[in-house]
Parts: C-alpha cells; sequence; structure tokens
C-alpha cells in the first residue's frame, strides 16, 4: 500500500458525460500527479501539482481539468467522455517534483 | 520534446536467469532518472539515480546511470517468478518540471 489513494476503484459511463476522479496523496506530500495509461499506450503524463499551483502539464486534453485543494487532494475532472478516454488513471505523489512518485491503485474508466 | 527508449519491449527468461534492461534517453535539463515495477496494478518505485556512474542495489535488483552515453541499465539476478512485470523507466526534467516515462520492458519469469 503506498499510502496514496483514489476513488472510485472503477467507474462505468456513456459517452459526452462528465466524470470526476478524486485522489488523496500519502501524507506530508506536496506534490500530485495524473497519469492516463490506455491498452495500446504506456503511461502518459496529464498534469502536475505543487502545494495547489499547477505545477507541469503533459498531454492533458482541453476536456480534462485538474485541481489540488488546501488540503492537497486532487481531482481529475473528465468531461464529453468519449470512447477513447477508457482507460486506467493513476494519481501519484511525492514529497516534491524531483522526488520519487508513489502511486495510487487507480481508477479504471469504461466508457460506453 | 523528451524522449525515453527502453529496449527491449519484451523478455521471457526463466528462473535463476540474469536479466539486463535498458532505457536511454534524450533530456533538457537532465535531473534524475527512476525505475519503477508495474505488476497488475500501479507502478512501484524502485530506484532513482541522479550521478553518473554510481551503482544502486536492492537485492538481485541493481541499476546504473552513464550520464555521458544517456542511458541507464537494470539488472535483476537470479531472476523469481515473482520479478515478472512491466519495468518501467522515467526521466525527470528539471526545468519543465515533469517526468517523462518510457513505454517499458515486460519481463516474464517461467518456473
Amino acid at each position: 500500500d503506498s499510502g496514496v489513494t483514489q476513488t472510485p476503484k472503477h467507474l462505468i459511463t456513456a459517452t459526452g458525460q462528465r466524470v470526476t476522479l478524486r485522489c488523496s496523496p500519502r501524507s506530508g506530500d506536496l506534490s500530485v500527479y495524473w497519469y492516463q495509461q490506455s491498452l495500446d499506450q504506456g503511461l502518459q503524463f496529464l498534469i502536475q501539482y505543487y502545494n495547489g499551483e499547477e505545477r507541469a502539464k503533459g498531454n492533458i486534453l482541453e476536456r480534462f481539468s485538474a485541481q489540488q485543494f488546501p488540503d492537497l487532494h486532487s481531482e481529475l475532472n473528465l468531461s464529453s467522455l468519449e470512447l477513447g478516454d477508457s482507460a486506467l488513471y493513476f494519481c501519484a505523489s511525492s514529497v516534491g517534483p524531483r522526488n520519487e512518485q508513489y502511486f495510487g491503485p487507480g481508477t479504471r474508466l469504461t466508457v460506453t | 520534446e523528451d524522449k525515453v527508449v527502453q529496449s527491449p519491449l519484451s523478455l521471457v527468461v526463466h528462473e535463476g536467469d540474469t536479466v539486463t534492461l535498458n532505457c536511454s534517453y534524450e533530456v533538457t535539463n537532465f535531473r534524475s532518472l527512476l525505475w519503477y515495477k508495474q505488476e497488475k496494478k500501479a507502478p512501484t518505485f524502485l530506484f532513482m539515480l541522479t550521478s553518473s556512474g554510481i551503482e544502486k542495489k536492492s537485492g538481485r535488483l541493481s541499476s546504473i546511470l552513464d550520464k555521458k552515453e544517456l542511458f541507464s541499465i537494470l539488472n535483476i539476478t537470479a531472476t523469481q517468478t515473482g520479478d515478472s512485470a512491466v519495468y518501467l523507466c522515467a526521466v525527470y526534467n528539471t526545468n519543465a518540471g515533469k517526468s517523462t516515462f518510457g513505454d517499458g520492458t515486460t519481463l516474464t519469469v517461467k518456473p
């Protein structure tokens, strides 16, 4: 157990819908990262927050947004969902941006 | 754009064999290289390497970084079936403030 929690574990929704994925980092970690992992692709970095501020952006679609709250938990919002958004979404946390990351168990999103 | 290439893509060995996994990178403002192991769940951290030529070791696993030639290797000796996993390499770009992951090497260890 990495100490990073993610909810929900599984999510099944229809195209066009909007969902919110939630992540609680390890105690003491200020950095939170979101990744997407599809079957045909590796781990794709989406976005990173450090102590509430956006720190780095990867290949995040405009339909996706995220934020980190004052209590350091983070949410990833996915809207206008498409079939291709079906994937495993991981949250990770670290003490700081330069440190090793600890991954949560992931949320498996299925868009039908 | 930062690039991390892992080889081989997949590898099948028998218990007791020694394996070497490779990771080469092209990253501006390199800060560190990290190895993760991913079984049927989330990646777990193995090593972080920041200095060239220094070996990091944990049991049967060891890793070394060559900053001049821009690559790292992960060695696993006396492999066990429990070593079967995808091994991911990631490189941290200190200016961009983000890590780039390779596509991973899938290791299968047969009894």
